[in-house]
């Protein structure tokens, strides 16, 4: 079966601007999380979405943002880029709670110019 | 709280030599999984293995083997006759409960290179 995709693959974007990226979770897996990895800080939890809701976030300010919707696809936005967001992030689906293990996607390169 | 620490930043072995990356955690939960992903250049984190707490059995997947230690709060993996294509950064994960949900935490990883 298909993994997780996610799209776009690499993204530059200008200081201010948003950003809009997408998750498609393995086909009957309904939680969805999302992770930003940069090299001085790791991977770092930014939200988990089950059945359209979300279940549990991490310390990011309000300008990260997600969503989930009726097919398990998920979004997640950044408003007000700045220099510091950019980074590899990270989607990963599983079918119920955490325990059962993540399958990650490729991740979306954001740059932040 | 839960912790994963990593201790070992970045190890450099020569091809066929045997390699142990260390894991160690911190959970108050009595009912966790422990994880271990490889993240190659490509950026994808691979899943490798999921091992509950209940289940102390060291376990070989080929070249790789673990071994899970509940008094140490240990979860050690090592690679055995390593290869170019092991050369990787290697994720140690924990999830455990929190707040009634699982909540994954990743270890900050350990770059390994396996040189020709």
């Amino acid at each position: 079966k298909a993994g997780v995709t996610q799209t776009p693959r690499y993204l530059i974007k200008t200081r201010g601007q948003q950003v809009t990226l997408s998750c498609s979770p393995i086909s009957g897996h309904r939680s969805v999380s999302w992770y930003q990895q940069t090299p001085g800080q790791g991977l770092q939890f930014l939200f988990e979405y089950f059945s359209e809701t979300q279940r549990n976030k991490g310390n990011f300010p309000g300008r990260f943002s997600g969503r989930q919707f009726s097919n398990s696809r998920s979004e997640m936005n950044v408003s007000t880029l700045e220099l510091g967001d950019s980074a590899l992030y990270l989607c990963a689906s599983t079918a119920e709670q955490g325990g059962y293990g993540y399958t990650f996607g490729s991740g979306t390169r954001l740059t932040v110019v | 709280a839960q912790k994963v620490t990593q201790a070992q930043t970045e190890i450099s072995v020569v091809e066929k030599e045997d390699v142990t990356l260390d894991c160690v955690y911190e959970t108050r939960d009595t009912t966790y999984y422990l994880f271990w992903y490889k993240q190659p250049p490509s950026g994808e984190l691979v899943f490798l293995i999921r091992r509950n707490s209940f289940d102390e059995q060291n376990e070989i997947s080929g070249r790789y083997s673990w071994n899970f230690q509940k008094s140490t709060s240990s979860f050690n993996f090592t690679i055995t006759a390593s290869q170019v294509v092991d050369s990787a950064v290697y994720f140690c994960a924990l999830s455990a409960a929190s707040g009634g949900y699982q909540k994954v935490t990743f270890g900050t990883g350990t770059k390994l290179q396996v040189i020709p």
